[in-house]
């Protein structure tokens, strides 16, 4: 069983669409969050949620709006994309904020074209 | 906020031999130690983790350094084999916090 999942895989589209990426986990986890990977691989929060809050919200541009409509869930929804979104994004989740392992998904590999 | 450095941002060893990578945080209160192994493709993955109550954590040929007055801990892998070529990833954070990542490094082990 794949503990954390998300789709699609890859995802190419043109700049100016909108687009949401799926996560899911089935850890049982309270928490989870949004990591988006550029080319030179620096991993960079944007967004956690805890038993369905937003507690971190980094310096990310509001066409980024995650949504979380439970526990096991925390989709990420793009608006107006632009090239400088091209980039890896993970969702990962953990049992608290902090404290435990992060368990990451397989990746989305977004292009904007 | 806390500021986790991470150094080499590459590393070349032959088989068979050591790598050490490093890194140092800023923030005193963090106390938990996670390191990353993130294959080509694939998300990273937990390889060790170490707490602040202790100085050391071994796990086969993987090991974990902490020091916390000198705020820097390092991975030790011995007896490298291809299959260990990834990159490497520590992160330092505390309870109720946010995770704070290194920058990376990309190891490769020469056959």
């Amino acid at each position: 069983d794949t503990a954390v999942s998300q789709t699609p895989k890859y995802l190419v589209t043109q700049m100016g669409n909108d687009k949401s990426i799926k996560c899911e986990q089935n850890l049982g986890h309270d928490t989870m969050y949004w990591y988006k990977q550029d080319s030179k691989k620096f991993l960079k929060i944007m967004f956690s949620y805890n038993n369905k809050e937003l507690i971190i919200n980094e310096t990310v541009p509001n066409r980024f709006s995650p949504k979380s409509p439970d526990k096991a869930h925390l989709n990420l929804h793009i608006n107006s994309l632009e090239l400088g979104d091209s980039a890896v994004y993970f969702c990962a989740s953990s049992q608290d904020p902090g404290g435990s392992t992060q368990y990451f998904g397989p990746g989305t590999r977004l292009t904007v074209l | 906020g806390e500021n986790v450095e991470q150094h080499p941002s590459t590393l070349s060893v032959q088989e068979g031999d050591s790598a050490v990578i490093k890194c140092t945080y800023s923030d005193s209160a963090s106390n938990y130690f996670p390191w990353y192994k993130q294959e080509l493709g694939k998300g990273p993955q937990l390889i060790i983790d170490i707490r602040s109550n202790v100085g050391e954590k071994k796990d086969q040929r993987i090991a974990v350094t902490l020091n916390k007055t000198a705020k820097h801990f390092s991975l030790h892998i011995t007896e490298t084999q291809p299959e260990d070529s990834a990159v490497y990833f520590c992160a330092a954070s505390h309870t109720g916090n946010q995770f704070y990542f290194g920058t990376g490094t990309s190891l490769t082990v020469i056959p």
